[in-house]
């Protein structure tokens, strides 16, 4: 199993520019969840989905939009980048615990 | 906010065990301790979790005391590998639909 795969490692946006980050995962899980990571502090969730075509809105959703067409994809969109979106966003799914991506390094200048 | 209170950072020497200490006076009695690692950027690590019997697996112990107030995670022959921010974090069941609400951690270092 390759676990929780995400695309891209890295990625620099200018302001205003759109972009997709990009999560599979081969665990069959219901639950998938999206982090985001700033300096020095923990993981905050932005938006999380319990299964195929439902999602809902985690503690820092403004900015981001999710879907969840197949159980394996949980893609998340970045509208109109603004700097107060560099972080390092980290996709997971879960049974009991959660199993999590490499991450992606994102900086908006 | 976190419900748990940890150190922001302790050492611990190479071979010995390093024991992370952890406060989660409002702990509800249906939620679970859970304890993950992150090593520099990389993803969190799953550890291990209980709810009120100590536990035990092949990276580490966890000991919850009888009031379920505060746990400890033991890993038992700390390695240079085992630098990393440990999460201890209180919840339902693996985060459910809720996600998980991380802190800040305790930066555990490794000393040679």
């Amino acid at each position: 199993n390759a676990g929780v795969t995400q695309t891209p490692k890295f990625r620099i946006l200018k302001i205003g520019q759109s972009m997709t980050l990009q999560c599979t995962q081969d665990m069959n899980h219901n639950y998938m969840y999206w982090y985001r990571q700033d300096p020095g502090m923990g993981l905050k969730l932005i938006y999380y989905s319990v299964g195929a075509g439902i999602t809902d809105k985690g503690e820092v959703p403004n900015g981001y939009n999710v879907s969840r067409s197949t159980t394996e994809d949980f893609p998340l969109r970045l509208e109109l980048a603004a700097p107060s979106q560099t972080s390092v966003y980290f996709c997971a799914s879960s049974s009991y615990e959660q199993y999590f991506g490499p991450g992606t390094r994102l900086t908006v200048t | 906010d976190a419900k748990t209170t940890q150190p922001p950072s302790m050492d611990c020497a190479e071979g010995r065990a390093a024991n992370l200490p952890c406060n989660h006076s409002t702990i509800s009695g249906n939620e679970y301790v859970y304890w993950y690692r992150q090593i520099h950027s990389q993803g969190p690590q799953y550890i291990i979790h209980g709810l009120k019997n100590n536990e035990t697996n092949e990276m580490a112990s966890l000991i919850i005391t009888e009031d379920r107030k505060s746990s400890t995670l033991i890993l038992p022959h700390a390695t240079l590998r085992d630098t990393a921010v440990y999460y201890c974090i209180v919840e339902l069941s693996g985060g459910g639909a809720d996600g998980l609400t991380f802190g800040k951690g305790t930066h555990l270092i490794i000393q040679p």
